[in-house]
């Protein structure tokens, strides 16, 4: 069974740019969740869907959005990236009603 | 806000000892997880622990979730170097609506040297 995989690995944006990371969920499972993870703060949470609709959001700048499509991947965007956008975006995803995660390898994002 | 106090921050010991690691918080949680993390990679579960004062093992790892479901720890037995990495404990349910979310502790970087 293939796990989590997020594309790309890494990215290195320019300040002011946006930016689109895809995740595509262990096959069956319908809950999606993205976090942040950077050496100060940590793994942060970001937001989880599930059927297409945000469920739960965490304490994040609108500029971080995201969507998930009806065959359960999903995308996170950030625009108007800043410095301290620099993190390693994890996804991952959940069977419905279990609160194990299963992560996918991250992207590394950048922004010089 | 619900927080995870997850202690020591830095842990380096020599191949073939013990160490615990702790995970404490004020807010009760409907199950707790424990996570490995290698440089470059996702977090890899390890446990999930539900009930309170249950105890979980796998291999040379303890897992124990405390009695009022609010703090963990993680025992390991005889550490080898391929134990390296960090190590994150993950509150899930606490506070009701939550779906999806995970509260994670900071992390405990553990080196085991030959």
């Amino acid at each position: 069974k293939a796990g989590v995989t997020q594309t790309p690995r890494y990215l290195i944006k320019t300040r002011g740019q946006q930016v689109t990371l895809s995740c595509s969920p262990i096959s069956g499972h319908r809950s999606v969740s993205w976090y942040q993870q950077t050496p100060g703060q940590g793994l942060q949470f970001l937001f989880e869907y599930f059927s297409e609709t945000q469920r739960n959001k965490g304490n994040f700048p609108g500029r971080f959005s995201g969507r998930q499509f009806s065959n359960s991947r999903s995308e996170m965007n950030v625009s108007t990236l800043e410095l301290g956008d620099s993190a390693l975006y994890l996804c991952a995803s959940s069977k419905t009603g279990n609160t194990e995660a299963f992560f996918g390898q991250g992207t590394r994002l950048t922004v010089v | 806000t619900q927080l995870l106090e997850q202690s020591p921050q830095f842990l380096s010991i020599q191949e073939g000892e013990n160490l615990t690691v702790y995970c404490n918080s004020s807010s009760v949680f409907s199950s707790l997880q424990w996570y490995r993390q290698e440089p470059g990679e996702g977090p890899v579960l390890l446990v999930t622990v539900v009930t309170g004062g249950e105890v979980k093992k796998l291999k040379r790892l303890t897992f124990q979730f405390g009695d009022a479901r609010k703090d963990s720890s993680l025992h390991i037995t005889a550490a080898q170097p391929g134990d390296t990495g960090l190590y994150l404990c993950a509150g899930a349910g606490a506070g009701g609506t939550s779906y999806g979310k995970l509260t994670f502790g900071q992390g405990t970087i553990l080196t085991v040297h030959p």
